[in-house]
């Protein structure tokens, strides 16, 4: 069975620094992997998602890292702003059909002004 | 591009009633939806996956007597929680996979239930 682990839970920085959350998962046979960023109350914003066979994606500010082999994923957010707080989750679809998702628990992101 | 509502946003039923939560992609056809829930400080549990046309799959220990789920067109997904009880409170997420290869999962912005 296929378990996601998120560290830390949670995380509180000063606007402007660099942070780095960390996915781990036990079955290295996924499919894809993706971020998500979770508002409170609000349901899921996809931020990046990456294949089996990449090692990285980015968009703007975020850099997310794959290794498949050891079963670790890094979400790198570079500048952080206040906007940035919010829960970040990942999550991990093993089968090539269907792609049920196994989520993390989410670290909890604040950015102080 | 692959956007996702959820309706109702909000919900208060009384215990022993029924709720019914519709799910739809908007501008994209989803042969498969997810149903989520999510109780507070907690992820995401899968409760089931729905296909069109046909009945859908739960995971283990999700009665499907009770979460009712219905996926009559490519669009429009519904979960019904049926005679709703307190411990039925949660939230609810549906999501729609994309039809790219890459099987990417877009989200609804879920739905609050509360049982009295």
């Amino acid at each position: 069975k296929q378990e996601v682990t998120q560290i830390p839970a949670a995380l509180s920085v000063p606007e402007g620094e660099n942070l780095v959350l960390n996915c781990s998962f036990t079955d290295s046979a996924i499919y894809n992997l993706q971020w998500f960023r979770q508002d409170p109350g609000k349901g899921l914003t996809s931020l990046l998602l990456i294949q089996s066979s990449q090692r990285e994606q980015t968009s703007g500010r975020l850099n997310a890292s794959l290794d498949k082999s050891s079963g670790r994923s890094t979400l790198y957010i570079a500048a952080s702003q206040p906007g940035d707080s919010a829960t970040y989750l990942c999550a991990v679809s093993k089968e090539t059909s269907g792609s049920r998702l196994t989520f993390g628990e989410g670290t909890q992101l604040t950015v102080n002004p | 591009g692959a956007v996702v509502s959820q309706h109702p946003s909000r919900v208060i039923c009384k215990s022993g009633t029924s709720v019914k939560i519709e799910c739809r992609s908007l501008d994209f056809q989803a042969t498969t939806m997810f149903w989520y829930r999510q109780f507070p400080k907690q992820s995401l549990m899968l409760m089931a996956t729905s296909n069109e046309g046909s009945k859908a799959t739960y995971e283990q220990g999700v009665e499907k007597d009770k979460f009712l789920i219905n996926h009559a067109s490519l669009t429009l997904s519904t979960l019904t929680v049926t005679s709703a009880h307190p411990e039925d409170s949660s939230f609810y997420i549906c999501s729609a996979r994309g039809t790219s290869g890459v099987y990417e999962q877009y989200f609804g912005p879920g739905t609050r239930l509360t049982v009295t």
